[in-house]
């Protein structure tokens, strides 16, 4: 079985300041891919990220970074300089190479406030 | 424009009352889902389908069907609706399970 842990339910930060979203996730599969989904007040969803298992890399877009660490089972989500355009709920999900499901985290909801 | 379209966006019905949820795709993509999503509970999968006559449940399919019998569309099935299944719908795509998934705008279902 596969799991995504959000710990952070709700989050609030005041505008410019840095913001990290924890994901930790569960999976017996060798190969497994991450992603990171936002869904702003208008409710859709939105890709943001896929990771492989095979790449530790950190990666960063603009504002957006993202920290994957195998050893800590961790796939942390970073946000610089924070913006109100930013408040949103934020998903984290996982799939395994052995899996047919895409399992995701319960979501963590950021709050800006400006 | 590549998208998901899912009908209706908004339904109220009764109880027992047999309804369906639409979901198209136009971008060919082999694996389609539908997800429920609740508040504290996140996106819990219902049913999921890997390609064209090869559907299975998911995680809470209890209460619903689905079928899949051409590659881009998908529809969500309540036989019976119960108040328990008033919730937020999305359904997505995408080409493969592990590629990024497109959703559809979701269907708010309310159940009475």
């Amino acid at each position: 079985a596969q799991k995504v842990t959000q710990a952070q339910t709700e989050i609030s930060v005041v505008e410019k300041e840095d913001v990290t979203l924890d994901c930790v996730y569960e999976t017996r599969d060798t190969t497994y891919y991450l992603f990171w989904y936002k869904q702003p007040p208008s409710g859709e969803l939105v890709f943001l990220i896929r990771r492989n298992s095979f790449d530790e890399q950190n990666e960063i877009s603009g504002r957006y970074s993202w920290n994957f660490q195998k050893s800590t089972s961790s796939f942390n989500f970073t946000i610089t300089a924070s913006q109100v355009v930013d408040s949103a709920v934020y998903f984290c999900a996982l799939t395994g190479a052995g899996s047919y499901q895409l399992t995701f985290g319960k979501g963590t909801k950021l709050s800006v406030i400006p | 424009e590549a998208q998901v379209t899912q009908n209706p966006r908004y339904l109220i019905t009764v109880t027992g009352k047999k309804l369906t949820v639409t979901c198209s795709q136009n971008m060919n993509h082999e694996y389609m889902s539908w997800y429920r999503q609740d508040p504290g509970l996140g996106l819990r999968q219902i049913y999921y389908s890997m390609n064209v006559e090869v559907t299975d449940k998911g995680d809470v399919p209890e209460g619903y069907k689905v079928s899949r019998k051409e590659k881009r569309n998908f529809p969500l099935i309540l036989e019976s609706p119960s108040p328990n299944q008033t919730s937020l719908y999305f359904c997505a795509s995408s080409l493969i399970l592990n590629t990024e998934a497109f959703f559809g705008q979701g269907t708010r279902l309310t159940v009475v």
